[in-house]
């Protein structure tokens, strides 16, 4: 069974950068997608960006100059680093198999930007 | 890029069924069939109910069904049962390789 679990700070001071990691259990890293999606409080899903096992991302447009996405295959982790940070940017941040068809999700990790 | 257009809430008594809607543009929902519908109660990860328009992953009850036409996708739910009652994101692939969300629709069981 393929497991997901997310780690990183929960507190981050704002114009800071935020890094999360993903660790990939139960199954390898190579031959998917891997996405980082966000949800802020009381709000609804928005797509961060894909990354694909050979190291071949995407971002959300909205996000681009402030994201890296990366991938290590040999720690079967990839990460997100998000600089910059705003209040707007609080919110659970998951990390999830797939780029479309997101079939395993981690439990989420609540970041929340404030100084 | 926008995001993709649901009803913010949508209802139905147990037994009944009930369709969510989900409208993008050709450069999405119109334009490939990797549109995705899933499954959110609070405090929880979404679960995936349904990709590429239409399958269902193992485990997934066949009362859920997708469909799409033209810009828009459709998510159906037969013979409602009150552990449906959640919040139901949509989301799609994109000509510009990105993935864009709907902005969710909360179902209640009356």
């Amino acid at each position: 069974q393929v497991q997901l679990q997310e780690s990183g700070p929960g507190l981050v001071k704002p114009s800071e950068t935020l890094s999360l990691t993903c660790t990939v259990s139960g199954g390898s890293i190579s031959n998917h997608y891997w996405s980082w999606i966000r949800q802020p409080p009381g709000k609804g899903l928005e797509w961060v960006g894909s990354i694909h096992y050979s190291g071949s991302a995407n971002h959300n447009p909205s996000l681009k100059s402030r994201l890296t996405i990366s991938v290590d295959t040999s720690k079967n982790q990839f990460s997100l680093n998000l600089s910059s940070l705003t209040a707007a940017d609080t919110a659970v941040y998951f990390c999830a198999r797939g780029r479309s068809m997101n079939d395993y999700w981690g439990q989420g990790t609540l970041v929340t930007v404030s100084s | 890029q926008s995001a993709l257009t649901q009803p913010a809430s949508v209802s139905g008594s147990p037994g009944q069924s009930i369709t969510i809607s989900c409208t993008g543009t050709s450069s999405d929902v119109g334009g490939y069939n990797y549109v995705a519908w899933f499954q959110q109660n609070p405090g929880k990860a979404p679960k995936l109910m349904i990709y590429e328009v239409s399958n269902r992953p193992p485990g997934v009850p066949d009362r859920f069904s997708g469909s799409k036409s033209g810009n828009t996708a459709s998510l159906t739910i037969s013979g409602l049962q009150a552990e449906d009652e959640a919040d139901y994101y949509c989301s799609s692939y994109t000509s510009s390789t990105t993935v864009v969300f709907g902005g969710g629709t909360k179902l209640t069981v009356l």
